[in-house]
């Protein structure tokens, strides 16, 4: 079975201070694994993904996630925070050899506030 | 390209009546997913569509709802008669295989 959780429903963070979204994997085989955000009133974007390659993923707005293969992790991570990253965050994965086509499997989201 | 787009952005109808969403995906994307948005079940895969087929409608919630996709570049989902609980945005995303996603901006739905 294919599954990801987020296990935090909110995160506060200062701004200028470091922020950690987190999010574990279950796929039977390698994962491919992305974040996207969502800003009130819009979308899911695009930020970062791990298909395959370093360990360490850079992706936009200054957010970088680090793929950990035996803990099942693909946290999300930025060095300071800004009040503009205040948005929900999804994780997704999927298996890369997939039964279900490009379907892909996202946590039930994070919402982070970066306080002034 | 313009990206996924959904028409309308906004749409009120009063319970019982029809309602149909429309998305036009990213020329060449050979998947379209539909999907539900509330605050309290999250992000819900409704149904997808790989080359115009559908692959997976289990998480259509029952049988008001249907998806057409007649060909590459539009989808529909309809809901035959709404309801109150059906008030959600609903977002349509497309893909190539092995990528992710590009999410359309979604229609955001209150029924009365």
């Amino acid at each position: 079975a294919q599954s990801v959780a987020q296990p935090e429903d909110q995160v506060n963070v200062a701004e200028g201070n470091p922020l950690t979204v987190k999010c574990t994997y279950s796929v039977s085989g390698n994962p491919y694994l992305f974040w996207y955000v969502q800003y009130p009133n819009r979308g899911l974007q695009f930020l970062l993904k791990y298909i395959t390659g370093d360990n360490l993923v850079k992706g936009s707005y200054g957010f970088e996630a680090e793929f950990n293969k035996s803990q099942t992790s693909f946290h999300l991570k930025k060095p300071s925070a800004l009040v503009s990253d205040s948005a929900l965050y999804f994780c997704a994965v999927r298996d890369a050899v997939s039964n279900t086509g490009n379907q892909f499997y996202f946590g039930t989201g994070t919402s982070l506030t970066v306080i002034p | 390209d313009a990206g996924v787009i959904q028409s309308p952005r906004h749409e009120v109808t009063e319970m019982g009546q029809e309602v149909t969403l429309r998305c036009k995906p990213i020329s060449g994307h050979d998947y379209l997913f539909w999907y539900r948005q509330t605050m309290m079940r999250g992000l819900e895969l409704l149904i997808y569509f790989n080359n115009n087929v559908p692959i997976d409608d289990s998480g259509m919630p029952e049988d008001r709802f249907s998806a057409k996709m007649p060909n590459a570049s539009f989808s529909t989902l309809k809901i035959q008669p709404s309801e109150p609980r059906d008030s959600a945005v609903y977002f349509c995303a497309s893909s190539l295989w092995g990528n992710g996603y590009t999410f359309g901006s979604g229609t955001r739905l209150t029924v009365v």
